[in-house]
């Protein structure tokens, strides 16, 4: 069965350090990967994708993820964290359905930023 | 704007009391998908839709019904509402082809005591 794992439950950095939330997932095929980020109270915003092609993805805010076949993981990196980058991070995998992409989310990475 | 509406935003229930939860999208997107989130857990789906009038079920479907009215609406109904059900749910639709991630709706906070 497809799955996804946010090995960090809990992540703190200091505000211009860099970051990497990491996310290891189980997929028989070629997996559609993604990145989303969530604010306190908000809906989810999509970060960046990963559907074919190169492996190193760029995203919005920033943040490039790449993804690495032979460790079946797929993380998220910022080389300078801001403050307003404090939020829960969910990487979630694509599985193919009748409906189209079924997403099947990890448990998430909640990120806070020091000063 | 284009995108997904869900309404309420929030909502408190009774124990036994039933309510539906409405999500439209006006993306005319074939698929809807219906979440919920509980902390720690992540999101995790209770109902599809692949088109108007399919739906089929997710990985925690009990204790829901759905019904995909049109195109456009996708609504989610708790017949008898139980704590266990206390949660934010999220309804989204999927982009073009498989590449485009979901859009999501703001999400209900629904709280029931």
């Amino acid at each position: 069965a497809q799955s996804v794992t946010q090995p960090d439950i809990h992540i703190t950095v200091s505000e211009g350090a860099s970051l990497e939330l990491r996310c290891n997932y189980s997929y028989g095929a070629t997996p559609y990967l993604f990145w989303y980020v969530q604010s306190p109270g908000q809906g989810l915003q999509l970060l960046l994708k990963y559907f074919s092609g190169d492996t190193l993805v760029q995203g919005i805010k920033g943040f490039e993820a790449e993804f690495k076949r032979s460790q079946s993981s797929f993380n998220l990196r910022k080389p300078s964290v801001h403050w307003s980058d404090a939020a829960e991070y969910f990487c979630a995998v694509g599985a193919l359905n009748q409906a189209g992409t079924a997403l099947i989310f990890g448990k998430g990475t909640t990120l806070s930023v020091s000063s | 704007n284009a995108g997904v509406t869900q309404t309420p935003k929030f909502q408190v229930l009774k124990t036994g009391q039933s309510m539906t939860l409405q999500c439209a999208q006006d993306m005319n997107h074939n698929s809807m998908y219906w979440y919920r989130q509980d902390p720690g857990m992540g999101l995790r789906l209770i109902y599809y839709s692949a088109s108007e009038g399919t739906t089929d079920k997710g990985e925690v479907p009990n204790g829901y019904n759905v019904s995909r009215l049109n195109k456009r609406e996708f609504s989610l109904r708790l017949e008898s509402a139980a704590p266990s059900q206390t949660s934010v749910y999220f309804c989204a639709t999927p982009g073009l082809g498989t590449g485009y991630g979901y859009t999501f709706g703001s999400g209900t906070r629904l709280t029931v005591v």
